[in-house]
């Protein structure tokens, strides 16, 4: 399985841009890399997906790198409630087989001071 | 309206009793799914149904028991647990079954907290 590698734990201030980084120095050609969170006693949710190019949406952007093997998620002006486990998550026909599967890694937890 | 939603939100039972989880969403997806997250662990997946059918089974031993009446409507029957299966169960959907592609987003219940005691 392609995997992937973030930092344990970030820290932030409130209205402050946060990066956090991931790296998937395994990924195949038709890996998507997917970003998902998940907030204090609630399920993941959805933030952002990209295959070669950077990409944006009203929660954040995904910057890849040239040669895929890194990714950046930004989040522009953090607030308290974007405080969660952030993961980066790889989906392809190659990562564990099947498009299907969201495999989780540790994530990294995010805390914003306010 | 993009919400998935389970009942109970919480659940405490003895080795011996049985009950169920329930999980529902009105979104149309053909894919749903069961995950078990352990404190402060990643999600793992369980189970998935696709078009109503179960496809995947990840090993799960068979005191769990998943049920899909209908294409809105998940179920997870629980019989004879461990208190090592306490944890939060979470249900998701996607819009494509298991066919679908490596865009496809997955869209999470708030989780219900089951504690074997």
């Amino acid at each position: 399985d392609a995997k992937t590698t973030q930092p344990n734990s970030m820290e932030s201030n409130e209205e402050e841009p946060v990066h956090l980084p991931c790296n998937h120095s395994t990924i195949s050609g038709t890996d998507y890399i997917h970003w998902y969170r998940q907030l204090p006693s609630q399920g993941p949710e959805y933030v952002i997906h990209g295959l070669t190019s950077n990409v944006n949406n009203r929660m954040a952007s995904l910057a890849i790198a040239e040669d895929r093997k890194s990714s950046t998620l930004i989040l522009h002006r953090a607030t308290l409630r974007d405080a969660a486990v952030y993961y980066c998550i790889l989906r392809g026909p190659m990562s564990g087989g099947s498009n299907y599967k969201l495999t989780f890694g540790k994530g990294t937890l995010l805390t914003v001071n306010p | 309206d993009t919400e998935v939603t389970q009942t109970p939100k919480h659940l405490v039972m003895g080795m011996t009793n049985k009950k169920s989880l329930k999980c529902e969403q009105h979104m149309g997806h053909r894919a749903m799914y069961w995950y078990k997250q352990k404190a402060k662990k990643p999600p793992e997946l369980m189970f998935v149904y696709s078009y109503e059918k179960l496809s995947i089974n990840e090993s799960v031993p068979s005191r769990f028991s998943p049920e899909c009446p209908n294409s809105s409507l998940l179920n997870l029957h629980l019989h004879a647990l461990q208190p090592e299966d306490s944890a939060l169960y979470l249900c998701a959907s996607s819009r494509g079954g298991l066919a679908g592609d490596s865009t496809d987003t997955q869209y999470f219940g708030p989780g219900t907290r089951l504690t074997v005691l």
